[in-house]
């Protein structure tokens, strides 16, 4: 089973700072990397897919990076809907599985 | 609007049995590989098991094989998740989620399945 490691676990910012956000691999999954937000009482939302591809309706402040068993979301500057739980994921075998997650929260 | 609601959860004694249901619409449901994924409360997010867009293939996670068992009928554009000897730690939401080629782009809001006595 690969295991997804994300840091930092809590990321406390103001609205407008740059986020980054860190999702390590137990081994490559080469780019089969997903993140996902979700925010309180809700079902997640995919954000990006394959690492880098932005999902339909997702805002272009918000971009993925990496390959292999490195990658980055980063949000370019954060808007106040953007406080939320995020979430890794891979598809590159199975079971799929998920990073434990990294709240950001507003500072 | 793709639309994915699920249904059937409830408190169920440690043991137990119980079926969830998810009803697609929107899309072709036919055509698209379909997952379960739950999430206990406060906690993070656990594939269950995943079924292809014909039935032909199946996937369970270790902490689920042997107990849950998913179908679908292509017909009703329904997705099913049969699930028996409920343990405690099954406690959690599940969500029936669209499968696009790998990737989970369309969730449902989720059910509830509580393992208590």
């Amino acid at each position: 089973e690969i295991m997804l490691t994300q840091s930092p676990a809590i990321l406390s910012l103001s609205p407008g700072e740059r986020a980054t956000l860190s999702c390590r691999a137990s081994q490559s999954v080469r780019s089969f990397l997903a993140w996902f937000q979700q925010k309180p009482g809700q079902a997640p939302r995919l954000l990006i897919f394959d690492a880098s591809n932005r999902a339909t309706g997702t805002p272009a402040r918000f971009s993925g990076s990496g390959s292999g068993t490195d990658f980055t979301l980063t949000i370019s500057s954060l808007e106040p809907e953007d406080f939320a739980v995020y979430f890794c994921q891979q598809r590159y075998n199975w079971p799929l599985t998920f990073g434990g997650g990294t709240k950001v929260e507003i500072k | 609007e793709v639309q994915l609601v699920e249904s059937g959860g409830d408190l169920v004694a440690p043991g137990g049995s119980l079926r969830l249901s998810c009803v697609a619409s929107g899309f072709t449901f036919s055509s698209y590989n379909m997952d379960w994924i739950r999430q206990a409360p406060g906690k993070g997010l656990e594939w269950v098991s995943h079924i292809t867009s014909n039935s032909d293939t199946t996937h369970y996670a270790d902490s689920v094989r042997g107990r849950f068992t998913v179908s679908r009928d292509n017909a009703k554009d329904s997705l099913y998740l049969q699930m028996n000897s409920l343990r405690a730690e099954d406690t959690a939401v599940y969500y029936c989620v669209r499968n696009w080629n790998g990737r989970n782009d369309y969730w449902g809001q989720g059910n509830l399945v509580t393992v208590s006595s």
